[in-house]
């Protein structure tokens, strides 16, 4: 069984780089039709899509963030990561990891605990 | 860029039918997934590709989709199934993924 896990630092500073981690375990991020996906929720509202890493290394990101984030892999540790610059409070989030599979159509089958993500001074 | 519009919440008594739409642009041609997030609570995927229920996920969650909105129905509601449900389209490789802004059900 497929297990996602979110790993970060829980307060940035504004302006400076949020970055975060998830690790993969029951699979390989380089096997099989699959999408992985960082998502975030601000508290008490909806979710909103950050962007996506196919599991052949290519990615695509939600347009209102592209100037800002990268997401990227590690094929050793079976992990990618999320890298998002010049945070400001509006970046204040739960932040998930989730897998698209093409056993649902691309719906977020799989989806880590997340964390919390606070920018504050 | 594409838009989901959902209610912001929708109440229905124990036993009844609750009924929670996504309208979008020709909705109708795109895959529609579905997904219940509990207080504290990981999303959870209900319904995917309009109308499928993943494995454990109750017969009473059914779905459908047509023309400009996504409809999910909760038959024999129970208080379990209090909980925000958002609906989420992905047309293509090429196409950004979006959610619904969600709606709040609420058992009476």
């Amino acid at each position: 069984q497929v297990h996602l896990q979110e790993s970060g630092p829980g307060l940035v500073k504004p302006s400076q780089t949020l970055a975060l981690t998830c690790n993969v375990s029951g699979d390989s991020i380089n096997s099989g039709s699959y999408y992985w996906t960082w998502i975030r929720q601000p508290a008490g509202k909806g979710l909103e899509w950050i962007g996506r890493m196919y599991s052949s290394g290519s990615t695509y990101y939600n347009p209102s963030l592209l100037s800002r984030v990268t997401i990227s892999a590690s094929l050793t540790k079976n992990q990618f990561s999320l890298k998002l610059t010049s945070v400001t409070a509006a970046d204040t989030a739960v932040y998930y990891c989730a897998r698209a599979s093409t056993q649902f159509y691309y719906g977020y089958d799989v989806w880590g605990q997340g964390t919390t993500v606070t920018v504050s001074s | 860029s594409y838009v989901l519009t959902q209610a912001p919440s929708v109440s229905v008594a124990p036993g009844k039918t609750a009924t929670i739409s996504c309208g979008g642009d020709n909705i109708g041609t795109k895959n529609v997934h579905w997904y219940q997030q509990k207080p504290g609570q990981v999303p959870l995927l209900v319904i995917y590709y309009d109308a499928e229920r993943p494995s454990g996920i109750p017969e009473r969650f059914s779905g459908s989709n047509s023309g400009n909105m996504a409809t999910l129905t909760i038959s024999r509601v129970e208080a379990g199934d209090e909980a925000d449900y958002y609906c989420q389209v992905w047309d293509s490789s090429d196409d950004p993924v979006v959610f619904g802004g969600g709606t709040k059900l609420t058992v009476l």
